[in-house]
């Protein structure tokens, strides 16, 4: 199986911040890696797939980058409703492995 | 718009098969999609279990291949997840998802872009 490991685990962020999630790969995925947030007690949602391109209706404000066994998932400035927990995944080979999670918190 | 809705009894006995359905509205099981099963134990992170094809091709978690099964029922336009013999780790919210295809520079991707609500599953006795 791919590991992903997502750094940090946990961030505190101000609204208006600029923030940036990493995620790594065990091997090279070229670009088939996604993005989810999840909010407490709700399910994942798709925000950026293919490394950096915007899933429908997602905002602007989120944008991704990378390939090969680095990648990252900035928010440009934070809103209210950005708190929520971030999961990377690969989907260049099943069994499509998640990154453990980075809870973005209030500051 | 396509929406997923899990079903299924929220506790299971040890040793028993976690039995859960996920029923599919607004549009065909048979279009061209993956339908998959992921679950997410009490605080921890997420887990993809696996998925099924329209055309009846599945592929599966490794650690799980052994007491999972992934199939569908078109006449009811919806797909089910059987675990057998259930433990404790077991014990998770469980989502029902649709994969999908997207083509960028000419490569195709994969993304899970339409999500239910999921349900909660405990093994206790």
């Amino acid at each position: 199986d791919i590991q992903m490991t997502q750094s940090p685990s946990s961030l505190s962020a101000s609204v208006g911040d600029r923030v940036t999630i990493t995620c790594r790969a065990s091997q090279s995925i070229s670009s088939y890696l996604n993005w989810y947030q999840q909010k407490s007690g709700k399910a994942p949602k798709l925000l950026i797939y293919a490394a950096s391109s915007l899933q429908s209706g997602v905002p602007s404000r989120f944008s991704g980058s990378g390939s090969g066994t680095d990648f990252t998932l900035t928010i440009s400035s934070l809103l209210p409703e950005d708190f929520a927990t971030y999961y990377c995944q690969q989907s260049y080979s099943t069994p499509y492995t998640f990154g453990q999670g980075t809870k973005l918190e209030i500051k | 718009q396509v929406q997923l809705q899990e079903s299924g009894p929220g506790q299971v006995k040890p040793s028993g098969t976690l039995s859960l359905t996920c029923a599919v509205s607004g549009g065909s099981i048979s279009s061209n999609y993956w339908w998959s099963w992921v679950r997410q134990p009490p605080g921890k992170g997420l887990e993809w279990i696996g998925e099924i094809y329209h055309s009846g091709s599945t592929n599966y978690t490794p650690s799980l291949k052994s007491r999972v099964t992934i199939s569908l029922d078109k006449s009811k336009n919806q797909f089910s997840l059987k675990l057998n013999s259930v433990t404790a780790a077991d014990t998770a919210a469980y989502f029902c998802a649709r994969g999908s295809v997207y083509s960028s520079k000419g490569v195709y991707y994969y993304g899970m872009d339409v999500w239910g609500q999921g349900t909660t599953a405990t093994v206790s006795s």
